[in-house]
């Protein structure tokens, strides 16, 4: 079993929907949970960065942790389709573990 | 915001050359950097960790000699992929964290594509 499970998508929806992307891990020891997007050809970029149960959200993007499920979710609100990418979960206790990334398409 | 480059961005060789890349941090002292690889539809996976002026700590089943890790300053790491072979071929990513010992704080570089042929 991976530590971190991620859907591969690909997720295709169209503008202005809601988006929700999931992860789910298995290492009670995580404490760090970040979201990074990913574009072709190009380095992650940080989007949310949370360690604690609960809900975080920072413009249209929420992320949220449920500890006690180790599940972890990004939602995106009004979804642009600039914001089409790879969207990698990633946790942490002493190093990083990425989830395979989920691939969104949003089209116009 | 924290920037993280590489140098160079594409790579060709030859079976058997060795390729150096370059990772810097532009704007902030980076205590530890971080190199990772990247397959085709597959996540990051950590290659080694390295603190300016100690040796590179490498992840199981990473070769050390093969995979030459300098992190000489708090700005400047570099990977030496020494007798590339096409199996090498992939996406390097570099990261530098901006507080020793945090590795949740990590600010990736733009990635270099290695080709083997």
């Amino acid at each position: 079993q991976k530590e971190v499970e991620q859907d591969p998508g690909p997720l295709s929806v169209p503008e202005g929907a809601i988006v929700s992307l999931n992860c789910t891990y298995s290492n009670s020891a995580f404490q760090y949970f970040m979201w990074y997007r990913q574009y072709s050809r190009k380095g992650p970029e940080l989007l949310m960065y949370t360690y604690s149960s609960g809900n975080k959200e920072d413009g249209r993007f929420t992320a949220q942790v449920d500890k006690s499920s180790k599940y972890i979710s990004l939602f995106i609100r009004d979804s642009q389709p600039s914001d089409s990418a790879t969207y990698l979960c990633a946790m942490s206790a002493n190093k990083l573990i990425f989830g395979t990334g989920t691939r969104l398409q949003v089209f116009p | 915001g924290a920037v993280v480059s590489q140098h160079p961005s594409r790579v060709i060789c030859k079976s058997g050359t060795s390729v150096k890349i370059e990772c810097r941090s532009l704007d902030f002292q980076a205590t530890t950097m971080f190199w990772y690889r990247q397959f085709p539809k597959q996540s990051l996976m950590l290659m080694a960790t390295s603190n300016e002026g100690s040796k590179a700590t490498y992840e199981q089943g990473v070769e050390k000699d093969k995979f030459l890790i300098n992190h000489a300053s708090l700005t400047l790491s570099t990977l030496t992929v020494t007798s590339a072979h096409p199996e090498d071929s992939s996406f390097y990513i570099c990261s530098a964290g901006a507080l020793e010992g945090n590795t949740d704080t990590q600010y990736f570089g733009p990635g270099t594509r290695l080709t083997v042929l």
